[in-house]
């Protein structure tokens, strides 16, 4: 079981430019959990989804960010127009239907914004 | 309004000392509280959780709902626990799973 899988692992991108980050679930989790962790800051809870439904995205800023995760293929979070406030490392995180809160985290992909 | 805190950033003990992580939480629900750490190059992963009681790798939490807190205690440190520890908090929305929040951190430095 290859556990969460996060990619890039890094990415640089200009001011302006779009950052596409994917995460593929632990085997046979269907949550997923995006987070955000900014420099000396801690997790902040982006969105949560299942199969192509957005369950919370309280946690998202209202511009620039979406996110998805349809019935075929990993889960993505798009960031567009990004901004050097973007900078930041994101993490993925998946649980089973039935494992509330318990959560299987990636190795998260750190984007840099220049 | 659903809240975690870790007070301190950093804690720095001698090996063989005992330690506390401190954990404070604010959620008008009923908790479900987790410690996750993540060691040097390593992956986040879960410690322990309340609902479990149980002790790994010589750490134990024990929620306090008066206190509303749910410190991380050992014993004993080893150098081997130097890390970054997160306390989260389960919170549940309308549907069975939920999500996690976290505190800032703490990075625990065991001396040699």
């Amino acid at each position: 079981n290859a556990g969460v899988m996060q990619n890039p692992r890094h990415l640089v991108r200009r001011r302006g430019q779009e950052a596409r980050l994917r995460c593929s679930p632990m085997k046979g989790h269907s949550h997923v959990y995006w987070y955000r962790q900014l420099p000396e800051e801690g997790l902040k809870f982006m969105v949560y989804l299942q199969k192509e439904n957005i369950i919370d995205e309280s946690g998202m800023p209202k511009e620039r960010f979406s996110a998805e995760f349809p019935k075929e293929g990993p889960s993505i979070l798009r960031i567009q127009q990004v901004v050097r406030g973007d900078s930041a490392a994101y993490f993925c995180a998946s649980s089973p239907s039935t494992g509330a809160n318990v959560l299987t985290f990636g190795a998260g992909s750190r984007l840099t914004v220049l | 309004a659903q809240r975690v805190t870790q007070p301190e950033k950093l804690l720095s003990v001698f090996k063989g000392a005992p330690v506390e992580l401190k954990c404070n939480y604010s959620y008008s629900g009923s908790p479900e509280l987790f410690w996750y750490v993540q060691y040097s190059r390593q992956r986040l992963q879960l410690l322990l959780r309340h609902i479990s009681r149980e002790s790994i790798k010589g750490f134990t939490a024990d929620l306090n709902k008066g206190e509303t807190s749910f410190h991380l205690k050992k014993p004993f440190a080893q150098e081997e626990d130097s890390a970054m520890y997160y306390c989260a908090l389960g919170v549940h929305g309308s549907s069975n799973t939920g999500k996690l929040i976290f505190g800032q951190g703490t990075t625990l430095q065991v001396k040699p």
